[in-house]
């Protein structure tokens, strides 16, 4: 069984100050792991994955993600927030290299970026 | 820069009365699923279909639902007798051909209210 946990209902930061977004996985093979955003009354929106190579992961808007393997987490990142980044941000993962292409998915963590 | 649709953005019926949600993925994606949303939980995965058939599905996907591509372009989603639980958010996604790296875009979600 796979699956994602999201510690953090919210996050509130500065505008300007770096933000992260903390995302725990567990699946049983490799991890494929992915970050969504929602805006209010959108669909989810792709930002980036992580699938193998580089642990450092870029995306869209200036977001990045660090896969650590032995800490099962895959956090999300930006050095400098802005207040329009303030959005409902899910982490999901799928197990790699088993044809399911399901995606578990965490429960979310809302971002509050404060001007 | 295409993207999945949905219709309608809000459906409200009547308890034990059937509906049918619409989406349109992207244009050159084979790949197509269903998820849904229940306010204030995760979101959970549905069902995934290609090349016509149910390639995969969850225990939530019981007789009550079903899938179908009509036409070249639409994907729906029937449930055939509504009950109170299936209010929820349904959000379609598509991915390009389902290979281990596939990303899945989404639509903006149906609204579906069971009264």
């Amino acid at each position: 069984a796979q699956s994602v946990a999201q510690p953090e209902d919210q996050v509130n930061v500065a505008e300007g100050n770096p933000l992260t977004v903390k995302c725990t996985y567990s699946v049983s093979g490799n991890p494929y792991l992915f970050w969504y955003v929602q805006y209010p009354n959108r669909g989810l929106q792709f930002l980036l994955k992580y699938i193998t190579g580089d642990n450092l992961v870029k995306g869209s808007y200036g977001f990045e993600a660090e896969f650590n393997k032995s800490q099962t987490s895959f956090h999300l990142k930006k050095p400098s927030a802005l207040v329009s980044d303030s959005a409902l941000y899910f982490c999901a993962v799928r197990d790699g290299g088993t044809g399911r292409r399901a995606l578990t998915f965490g429960s979310g963590t809302r971002l509050q970026v404060q001007p | 820069e295409p993207e999945v649709t949905q219709t309608p953005s809000h459906q409200v019926t009547q308890m034990g009365q059937e509906v049918i949600l619409r989406c349109v993925p992207i244009s050159n994606h084979l790949y197509f699923y269903w998820y849904r949303q229940i306010l204030g939980q995760k979101v959970e995965f549905l069902v995934s279909f290609y090349n016509n058939e149910i390639s995969e599905k969850s225990e939530i996907f019981d007789d009550q639902f079903s899938v179908e591509r009509p036409d070249g372009s639409n994907f729906t989603l029937k449930i055939r007798s509504t009950k109170l639980e299936d209010s929820a958010m349904y959000f379609c996604a598509s991915s390009l051909a389902g290979g281990d790296s596939d990303t899945q875009y989404f639509g903006p979600g149906t609204r579906l209210t069971v009264l």
